[in-house]
């Protein structure tokens, strides 16, 4: 079956610093990759997506390259701010079969970003 | 409304009792997706609808429960005879349709405590 793959956390870094957090999936077929962000007390809000290899997915600074070379969409940002500050979650989905649309997430990493 | 919604936003019950929780779509949305979010299991799709149909329950977690939706756009998930292991937060999303997959949008979740 499919599954997703991302670096543990939690992740602490200080304001501007790079983030890098890393997603891996396992897929039989052809699936679109996804980043979601939840904030503290909000509900889950689509980051960015790429739909086929090779695709950049990219929103608010952040971006993720769909390499299906070595089955990774990892996310990375250049300069993180305080707002930064949420649990993110890498899944993916695959049309076809009964279960359409339905998305598998990764466990979560929890970021936490100082001033 | 705007956005995806849902209640109750928290519900406490007992163990054995059954519990009702209801997702009120995206106007014009016709695919509903049902989500599980707990700290064992982390994110589970449990069901989705394209209007009325379920074509895959598989991803429900027993046969206590059960999802319905009437007249293409609210849906409920029922609960029966709750159990401790039902504590998790319940997320409804809905797309446009099952082929805009790739749109889900999420609605804040209940919170669902089993005592």
């Amino acid at each position: 079956g499919n599954s997703v793959t991302q670096m543990e956390g939690p992740v602490t870094l200080s304001e501007e610093a790079f983030l890098t957090i890393n997603c891996t999936y396992t897929a039989t077929g052809y699936p679109s990759l996804f980043w979601y962000v939840q904030y503290p007390g909000e509900g889950l809000q689509l980051l960015l997506k790429a739909t086929k290899a090779d695709d950049k997915g990219s929103n608010k600074g952040f971006e993720a390259t769909y390499r299906k070379e070595t089955t990774s969409f990892h996310l990375e940002k250049g300069s993180v701010q305080v707002s930064d500050s949420a649990v993110y979650f890498c899944a993916l989905s695959e049309a076809g079969g009964t279960s359409y649309g339905k998305l598998t997430f990764g466990q979560g990493t929890i970021l936490t970003v100082h001033p | 409304g705007a956005g995806v919604s849902q209640s109750p936003s928290n519900k406490v019950t007992e163990k054995g009792k059954d519990v009702e929780l209801r997702c009120d779509p995206i106007s014009g949305h016709t695919a509903l997706y049902w989500y599980r979010q707990s700290l064992g299991q982390g994110l589970e799709f449990l069901i989705y609808f394209q209007g009325n149909s379920a074509p895959d329950k598989s991803g429900l977690p027993s046969d206590r429960f059960s999802a319905e939706r009437t007249g293409g756009s609210v849906s409920t998930l029922t609960i029966q005879r709750t159990q401790q292991e039902d504590s998790a937060v319940y997320l409804c999303a809905s797309s446009l349709d099952i082929r805009n997959y790739n749109e889900q949008f999420f609605g804040p979740g209940t919170r669902l405590t089993v005592l």
